[in-house]
């Protein structure tokens, strides 16, 4: 059964970077079937893809154009994990964040970071 | 604004059968069997209930079912329960990014 596990801080400064991270339990980041995707949530609006990161004989990212020039999506094969960093941040960019993996279908979740910018 | 539309929020009473729609473009929905559903309770992460348009992983309930005509999928529930009420939302592939999101429909069972 796989497990997705959130970590990172829930409060991030006007202007600084967010960072978060998805530790991966149950599959591997390097499979060449998965997708490891960064997803949020602010309501009222519905959720948002953000971006993702696959390998498929070498390591792809693909973003969305909304945030393209902000984010970095990595991947750490020894732990097992994949990070987002979001830099320039601004109180829009409040919300829960979700790791996700799959490649059209997002079949298994993270639990869910809320992220508020503020000072 | 959502890439895919659907519906604020619908209803129906215990027993009764609700359909909730997402439309999309022949960029989207029209061109690829590619639309999911996820189910979200308050405070939760989404659960996958129907992906590839109709298909059902397992576990998940055979009163979930979904279908797509044109540039519009829809997910129907029939046999409505008190748990059944959450959040859903739509997803589809597209030309333009490999994922978009409908804005989520709230469901409340009478």
């Amino acid at each position: 059964q796989v497990h997705l596990q959130q970590s990172g801080p829930g409060l991030v400064k006007p202007s600084q970077t967010l960072s978060l991270t998805c530790g991966i339990s149950g599959d591997s980041v390097s499979s060449n079937t998965a997708a490891w995707n960064w997803i949020r949530q602010s309501p009222p609006r519905g959720p948002e893809w953000l971006g993702r990161t696959y390998y498929r004989s070498k390591w792809y990212t693909d973003y969305a154009v909304s945030v393209k020039s902000r984010i970095t999506i990595t991947a750490d094969t020894l732990k097992t994990q994949f990070s987002l960093q979001l830099n320039s941040v601004t109180p829009e960019d409040t919300a829960v964040y979700y790791c996700a993996r799959g490649v059209y279908t997002m079949d298994v979740w993270g639990q869910g970071t809320t992220v508020t910018v503020s000072s | 604004q959502s890439a895919l539309t659907q519906p604020a929020s619908v209803s129906g009473s215990p027993g009764q059968s609700i359909t909730i729609s997402c439309t999309g473009t022949s960029s989207d929905v029209g061109r690829y069997n590619l639309v999911s559903w996820y189910q979200q309770h308050p405070g939760r992460a989404p659960k996958l209930m129907i992906y590839e348009v109709s298909k059902r992983p397992s576990g998940v309930s055979n009163r979930f079912s979904g279908s797509k005509s044109g540039n519009t999928a829809s997910l129907t529930i029939s046999g409505l329960q008190a748990e059944d009420e959450a959040d859903y939302f739509c997803c589809s592939y597209s030309t333009d990014s490999p994922v978009i999101f409908g804005g989520g429909s709230r469901l409340t069972v009478l």
